[in-house]
């Protein structure tokens, strides 16, 4: 079935670093969402990308669907501690009456004050 | 806060039992979505429905069943629990469901099978 491959796994960055992950599939989606999840919580949408090559920000954000439709990456500038949390990618996956998100693994994010 | 509603946020229970998992979507929307997260597995979508009628399955086990009422409230049923049961169950709404269109998710249920 369809899969999303998520990396990297996990980061431990500095505060006041840029961050860049990615996520990959062997089929093509025509939407791609980033949620982040905090520990306790729900995942919260921070992203959604319609349209292939589009660019789009969210604060110091930025998410970029891939051309090919098989990709997207999502860039954090100048993290902060509060950004902390795991990172996931979907896209949906839909039949002929409903559907479902497919779920990236996951990136760990950890930020050093 | 995403505007989705879940009850209860903890509950403890033990094997062989059955538990009620409750879900209001945001005003407006009218399809839910049931996913579970558990270390080992991630995120994995289980059932969708949409104005009271389900319209799509994940690999949801029999001895699950959910369902949406008319007010478009939903319940995840979760019967002859094992201790594998035991991960957090989230709810997503969305507008529709014809493809496309964004989910947002609830805060969650964490379920403990002792």
């Amino acid at each position: 079935g369809q899969q999303l491959n998520q990396s990297p796994q996990s980061m431990f960055i500095q505060e006041g670093e840029d961050v860049s992950m990615n996520c990959t599939s062997s089929s093509i989606f025509n939407t791609w969402l980033w949620y982040k999840q905090e520990p306790g919580e729900g995942p919260v949408l921070l992203i959604a990308l319609y349209k292939a090559g589009e660019l789009t920000s969210n604060g110091r954000l930025t998410a970029q669907f891939g051309i090919t439709r098989k990709d997207s990456f999502l860039n954090i500038s100048a993290s902060i501690p509060s950004d902390v949390g795991i990172y996931f990618c979907a896209g949906p996956y839909w039949g002929n009456q409903g559907g479902k998100l497919i779920f990236g693994q996951g990136t760990e994010l950890s930020v050093k004050p | 806060d995403s505007g989705v509603t879940q009850t209860p946020k903890h509950l403890i229970t033990a094997t062989g039992q059955r538990v009620t998992l409750r879900c209001s979507p945001r005003s407006g929307d009218l399809s839910v979505y049931w996913y579970q997260q558990s270390l080992d597995q991630g995120l994995q979508f289980l059932i969708q429905y949409y104005n009271g009628e389900e319209r799509a399955k994940g690999n949801i086990l029999e001895r699950f069943s959910a369902q949406q009422f008319p007010d478009l409230h939903s319940e995840l049923n979760l019967s002859s629990l094992e201790l594998g049961d035991s991960a957090l169950y989230f709810c997503a709404s969305s507008v529709a469901t014809t493809g496309g269109e964004t989910q947002y998710f609830g805060p969650g249920t964490r379920l403990l099978v002792l």
